[in-house]
């Protein structure tokens, strides 16, 4: 298995446009989960979804972000409008809770740029 | 809500020296707390975890212990190595339910030579 994969690895984007981040998970894992890393603040769990399903969204910051998980094998986190303030590297993890193996593994991430 | 606060957030040691970070939660159900090691530029990887009905476990250089009375645990590296400057973060959650991953900031440790 190639791991989670994200894509794009970097976006660079003006002010106001809508920005979509997409990751596919590890076959098999039911779990996925967006953070956002920034200097400031860290590693903060935006929102996870449980076969398919977003459990818990409180992380999100606003309304500007949305994420959707149409299937088991493709997730998305959209911003529309973006703002200078989103600029951070956002991560995608994916793990299969319950288990004795429950390591969460991390895509590579996206690295925003809102200019 | 699990919150989960991480000292130092920076530490700097001689090669050679051990370093210890400390977490704290406070969701009593939290069950597994895994450590995770961020190179720069680079994805956070797992280093060491710790379950509940454990104490303490111990991988090489690095151990990790709990206190669930207390609602802490801890990183330890012994002998530490120039490649073992990185970024540590330290989590918290339910694992066997739906648990997700709540994460310290983050401590930035650098080994000098």
């Amino acid at each position: 298995d190639a791991g989670v994969i994200q894509s794009p690895r970097h976006e660079v984007t003006e002010m106001g446009q809508e920005v979509t981040l997409r990751c596919k998970p590890i076959s098999g894992h039911n779990s996925l989960f967006w953070y956002r890393q920034t200097m400031m603040r860290g590693l903060e769990l935006l929102i996870y979804f449980n076969n398919n399903v977003p459990i818990d969204d409180s992380g999100m910051p606003e309304d500007r972000f949305s994420a959707k998980m149409p299937n088991a094998s493709f997730s998305t986190l959209k911003i529309q409008p973006s703002e200078p303030r989103d600029s951070a590297v956002y991560f995608c993890a994916s793990s299969l809770p319950g288990t004795l193996n429950t390591e969460a593994f991390f895509g590579q991430g996206t690295r925003l740029t809102v200019v | 809500g699990e919150n989960v606060e991480q000292h130092p957030s920076t530490l700097s040691v001689q090669e050679g020296d051990s370093a210890v970070i400390k977490c704290t939660y406070s969701d009593s159900a939290s069950n597994y707390f895994p450590w995770y090691k961020q190179e720069l530029g680079k994805r956070p990887q797992l280093i060491i975890d710790i379950r509940s009905n454990v104490g303490e476990k111990k991988d090489q250089r690095i151990a990790v212990t709990l206190n669930k009375t207390a609602k802490h645990f801890s990183l330890h590296i012994t002998e530490t190595q120039p490649e073992d400057s990185a970024v540590y973060f330290c989590a918290a959650s339910i694992r066997g339910s739906q648990g997700n991953l709540i994460f310290g900031k983050g401590t930035k440790l650098s080994v000098k030579p």
